[in-house]
């Protein structure tokens, strides 16, 4: 089944204790990136990559780390998270050349910093 | 991109028919319309796009006006499932998905039994 898969699900952490949220896609895409989902504030693109090795800011990087040495993985990492990083979060994904027009996104991390 | 306008709520009906609707009086020559919807904090889900012409797929249909300022998502027969957030978002590239989704707030559709 054509996927995009995040863990963990939900995670309570500690302000400053580094944390990873991988995300993994088995459609081939080209394309990833992440939102995050804040009340009021609707989704915000985090990061996102073109391919592998390239990555680059979206609308809301500062706090936040990326890297894609892999084209089906796209970690989200957070060396040193603070309150303000609770949030819903979402990994997509797309194709550069199937003529889709479709994004596809994961079920969703819900991220608490205490 | 261009800015989207929505309804911030609707109801309808269980087995009538929804029109959710959109205004996008600023849209560009070179920008599509794209639906997507939220079901309660999954992620969201593409429904259909069009650029000019009405477009029709297993999930919905989309009326977009001659002039283009403005659309409409119609699910024909809604069920308790199509309960959700539907968001409307104008962007380039209709021949390729890839680049920044700009969610609004989109339209909270709640199907009653």
């Amino acid at each position: 089944e054509a996927q995009v898969t995040q863990n963990p699900r939900y995670l309570i952490t500690v302000t400053g204790k580094k944390l990873t949220v991988t995300c993994s896609q088995n459609m081939n895409h080209e394309y990833m990136s992440w939102y995050r989902q804040d009340p009021g504030l609707g989704l915000r693109q985090i990061y996102y990559s073109m391919n592998v090795e390239v990555t680059d800011k979206g609308d809301v990087p500062e706090g936040y780390k990326v890297s894609r040495k892999e084209k089906r993985n796209f970690p989200l990492i957070l060396e040193s998270p603070s309150p303000n990083q609770t949030s819903l979060y979402f990994c997509a994904s797309s194709s550069r050349t199937s003529g889709r027009n479709e994004q596809f996104f994961g079920p969703g991390t819900r991220l608490t910093v205490l | 991109d261009a800015k989207t306008t929505q309804p911030t709520s609707m109801d309808c009906a269980e087995g009538r028919a929804a029109n959710l609707p959109c205004n996008h009086s600023t849209i560009s020559g070179n920008e599509y319309v794209y639906w997507y919807r939220q079901i309660h904090s999954q992620g969201p889900q593409y429904i259909i796009h069009g650029l000019k012409n009405n477009e029709t797929n297993e999930m919905a249909s989309l009326i977009i006006t001659e002039d283009r300022k403005s659309s409409t998502l119609i699910l024909p027969h809604a069920t308790l499932r199509d309960t959700a957030v539907y968001y409307c978002i104008v962007r380039v590239g209709g021949g390729t998905s890839y680049g920044k989704l700009t969610f609004g707030q989109g339209t909270i559709l709640t199907v009653h039994p």
